[in-house]
This record gives C-alpha cells, sequence and structure tokens, in this order.
C-alpha cells in the first residue's frame, strides 16, 4: 500500500523569501514521485518527478526536490519565491502497476 | 501534441439526474485514469483502464458510477442518479510509455444542486 502525507495544508512567504513544501510517503515498493502543482480552474501541472537515478530533482519554473529514502521524504524547494507561485501543491506517489496516489495538498501563497 | 481533452468544463445538475463526462487521451497512451476531487482535497482515484480493461475500478461507487472505454481509446464516465455529495471536480489522465509520465485534462467541474 501506498500513501503520502503533506506537512501544513497552509504555507504562507514573502516574495523572495525561500519556498518549503513538505512531503512524507509509505511505499511497500520503490517509489516514483511527483510534485503536481494546480492553479484557480485548472488541471495538474506536473513540476517534477524522481523514478530512478539521482535524487535530486530538478524542475520547471525553478522548482526542485530531493528524493531522501532515509527519511521517507521528497520536499519540494524553490530559493525565491514568485507571486505567480501562489497556487495548490500535491505530492504524489506510485509503484510499479499502481496509479497515482496524491497527497492532500498544500496551498501557497505569495505576499509582497 | 494536443493533451487530454474532457468535456464538458462545467455541468450543473439537479439531483437525481444523470450525467456524463468525456475524455480524449493523449494519442497511444494505453493507460486511462479517472480522478474525482473534491473541494480542497487532492484526487482520489476512481478506476484505471489499460486499454479497453479496467484493471482497477474498487473505488468506483459502482451503484451509481460506470464507466467505459470502447476501443481502448476514449473513455465516458457516468453518474445515475447523481446525489448531493457528487459535487466535485472530475479528472482524467493518461500514460504511457512506461516513463510515469501522467498528462491530466482540464476537468469537468460538477455541481449537483
Amino acid at each position: 500500500a501506498q500513501s503520502v502525507t503533506q506537512l501544513g495544508s497552509h504555507v504562507s512567504v514573502s516574495e523572495g523569501a525561500l519556498v518549503l513544501l513538505r512531503c512524507n510517503y509509505s511505499s511497500s515498493v520503490p517509489p516514483y514521485l511527483f510534485w503536481y502543482v494546480q492553479y484557480p480552474n485548472q488541471g495538474l501541472q506536473l513540476l517534477l518527478k524522481y523514478t530512478t537515478g539521482a535524487t535530486l530533482v530538478k524542475g520547471i519554473n525553478g522548482f526542485e526536490a530531493e528524493f531522501k529514502k532515509s527519511e521517507t521524504s521528497f520536499h519540494l524547494t524553490k530559493p525565491s519565491a514568485h507571486m505567480s507561485d501562489a497556487a495548490e501543491y500535491f505530492c504524489a506517489v506510485t509503484g510499479a502497476g499502481t496509479a497515482l496516489i496524491f497527497g492532500k495538498g498544500t496551498t501557497l501563497s505569495v505576499s509582497s | 501534441e494536443a493533451g487530454v481533452v474532457q468535456s464538458p468544463r462545467y455541468k450543473i445538475i439537479e439531483k437525481k439526474q444523470p450525467v456524463a463526462f468525456w475524455c480524449n487521451p493523449i494519442s497511444g497512451h494505453n493507460t486511462l485514469y479517472w480522478y474525482r476531487q473534491n473541494l480542497g482535497q487532492g484526487p482520489e482515484l476512481l478506476i484505471r483502464y489499460e486499454n479497453e480493461e479496467a484493471v482497477d475500478d474498487s473505488q468506483l461507487p459502482k451503484d451509481r458510477f460506470s464507466a467505459e472505454r470502447l476501443k481502448g481509446v476514449d473513455s465516458t464516465l457516468k453518474i445515475q442518479p447523481a446525489e448531493l455529495g457528487d459535487s466535485a471536480v472530475y479528472l482524467c489522465a493518461s500514460s504511457g510509455g512506461g516513463n510515469y509520465g501522467y498528462t491530466f485534462g482540464s476537468g469537468t467541474r460538477l455541481t449537483v444542486v
């Protein structure tokens, strides 16, 4: 069985500040991990994914995430927040032969 | 390349009425998913298709929900009869090639009144 826990349903940062969105997973098989972003009234857009290989993954819009197996974590970071980063962010996990399982999401607010 | 296409974008119906959603996946993607996203929540899987076969429908409320994927391409999700609690966004996604690249459609926002 697989599951995802996103710590913090709402994160607020100032423009230019570090963004850190936390995600912990549980998986009985080697996990494939994803971060998606969702803007209001839009579908899900893939930010980045980890399948195999390098544990530090770089995605679009300056975001990156690091897979830490020992901590069962896949936290999302961005060095400097921009107003356009305000959105809902979802962490998700899958494994061989299974569908994506999503966390409950974290709303990111960015203030000027 | 066209993305995953869903229609309609919005639907408002009265409770006890039927409703259907349509999804056209990315060409060549063998796997198709229907997810339901309640307000303020993450998407939850309803059903997964491999070509025309439903391989995981354990979360589909079969008393009122049905789905089909004829010829392994387009898919339709139906609710009959709809209940107030069915108000949500219904997302379709497709994947293929083994790289776990899921592509989501824009979704259908259903409001049951």
